[in-house]
């Protein structure tokens, strides 16, 4: 299947700066990906669409300007956390999708704001 | 408001039964996955059904659209540990989108 990465896997930040998030497609061009956020044995929350060349789509409730996306190539969408707060503590996953009916996922980012 | 309902979200089972994780919705899909997760990790696709009273079968798990698009099911026959995890269906509307249903947290006792 697809191989979708993620970096970094794990990272710790404090309240107030800034985290950027990468999402790659290793051997496929995605001109569609997806950012979802998971809390602790809770599914997977659709955050926002992020389209290759065009503004991100968000999900209602989630603050654009507080998770910034950008998708400039066909293989990489970045997640940029701004002034991150602990309640923003999560596990972040981005997806790509690959024909019509199905996505492949990243490993997923563990991000701790102390 | 979740858009997909599972059922149930917490399951323990004995080591060789059988069991059926149920994925609801009053939604009409264009497909549905089902994913299982490890803790710690991305989901992982084990199968995308697309026509309405389609039924896949992937070894022991069995996966079923409903005839209207709205639900489905996952059937695991004689369970093994290696069976742990988080089972998740997805659904994509007609937009671009996909969501996710609320998870089954599946745990097989040797």
């Amino acid at each position: 299947g697809a191989v979708v990465s993620q970096h970094p896997s794990r990272v710790i930040c404090k309240s107030g700066t800034s985290v950027k998030i990468e999402c790659r497609s290793l051997d496929f061009q995605a001109t569609t990906m997806f950012w979802y956020r998971q809390f602790p044995k809770q599914s997977l929350m659709l955050m926002a669409t992020s389209n290759e060349g065009s503004k991100a789509t968000y999900e209602q409730g989630v603050e654009k300007d507080k998770f910034l996306i950008n998708h400039a190539s066909l293989t990489l969408s970045t997640l940029t956390v701004t002034s991150a707060h602990p309640e923003d503590s999560s596990f972040y996953i981005c997806s790509a999708r690959v024909g019509m009916y199905e996505q492949y996922f990243g490993p997923g980012t563990r991000l701790t704001v102390t | 408001t979740q858009l997909l309902e599972q059922s149930p979200q917490f399951l323990s089972i004995q080591e060789g039964e059988n069991l059926t994780v149920y994925c609801n919705s009053s939604s009409v899909f264009s497909s549905l996955q089902w994913y299982r997760q490890e803790p710690g990790e991305g989901p992982v696709l084990l199968v995308t059904v697309v026509t309405g009273g389609e039924v896949k079968k992937l070894k022991r798990l069995t996966f079923q659209f409903g005839d209207a698009r709205k639900d489905s099911s996952l059937h695991i026959t004689a369970a093994q540990p290696g069976d742990t995890g988080l089972y998740l269906c997805a659904g994509a509307l007609t937009g671009n989108q996909f969501y996710f249903g609320t998870g089954t947290s599946l745990t097989v006792i040797p």
